[in-house]
């Protein structure tokens, strides 16, 4: 089973909800991350979680926070967004058991996501 | 730092027809790269990746991609596309860092002409 699962596949929300997007992969992978996507451009990475830390943060505005319940799952909890913020969520995970180059990555089919 | 460019935005090919999409890298260290296709409206899909070895690398869908080292190079080539073929297709360099972070290429789109 290679397969990263994520829901929902679409998701419209106003500036002022609240939302979360849900990821979940069952391939024993210990790294997971969010990469966000815009129309035409290629996969930006937001976040990395190695062993359900938070290893990596790009940067990322606050109004994205990102969770890692447990090895398995990982969410991205969307508060006060932008117009500017609408684009395809991609996760990812990969074996992350030494986390280096080698740890191939493998994508989910995204949550597009449109903000009102 | 790492990069990849791919110098086409755009290659129309008729069917089954070859065709070559382009990719170069800069790197100060060692790298590893990564062919990645996007289907309309779905995620990224790896279609083969160069580690160390063989510098001819074959991967799915009849796609194969070859390491050039003096041309820091890594072109993706198939010598019959399908119309299933129309996609995006990203090329990913990682390099020996401490961490897995792939730079993605802005994105080849494949038009296969019937």
């Amino acid at each position: 089973d290679t397969e990263v699962t994520q829901t929902p596949k679409h998701l419209v929300m106003g500036m002022t909800n609240k939302k979360s997007l849900k990821c979940e992969q069952h391939m024993g992978h210990r790294a997971m991350y969010w990469y966000k996507q815009k129309a035409k451009k290629p996969p930006e990475l937001m976040f990395v979680y190695s062993y359900e830390k938070l290893s990596i943060n790009e940067s990322v505005p606050s109004r994205f926070s990102p969770e890692c319940p447990n090895s398995s799952l990982l969410n991205l909890h969307l508060h006060a967004l932008q117009p500017e913020d609408s684009a395809l969520y991609l996760c990812a995970s990969s074996q992350g058991r030494s986390l280096g180059p080698t740890d191939t990555q493998y994508f989910g089919p995204g949550t597009r996501l449109t903000v009102l | 730092a790492q990069s990849v460019t791919q110098l086409d935005s755009q290659v129309p090919v008729f069917e089954e027809a070859p065709v070559e999409l382009r990719c170069n890298y800069s790197s100060s260290v060692s790298v590893y790269l990564f062919w990645y296709v996007q289907y309309p409206n779905q995620g990224l899909q790896l279609l083969l990746k160069y580690l160390s070895g063989s510098t001819l690398v074959k991967g799915i869908n009849g796609f194969e991609a070859e390491f050039n080292k003096s041309q820091t190079s890594f072109h993706l080539r198939k010598p019959s596309v399908h119309i299933s073929d129309t996609a995006e297709y990203f090329c990913a360099v990682s390099d020996s860092g401490g961490y897995q972070k792939v730079t993605f290429g802005t994105g080849t789109k494949l038009q296969v002409i019937p």
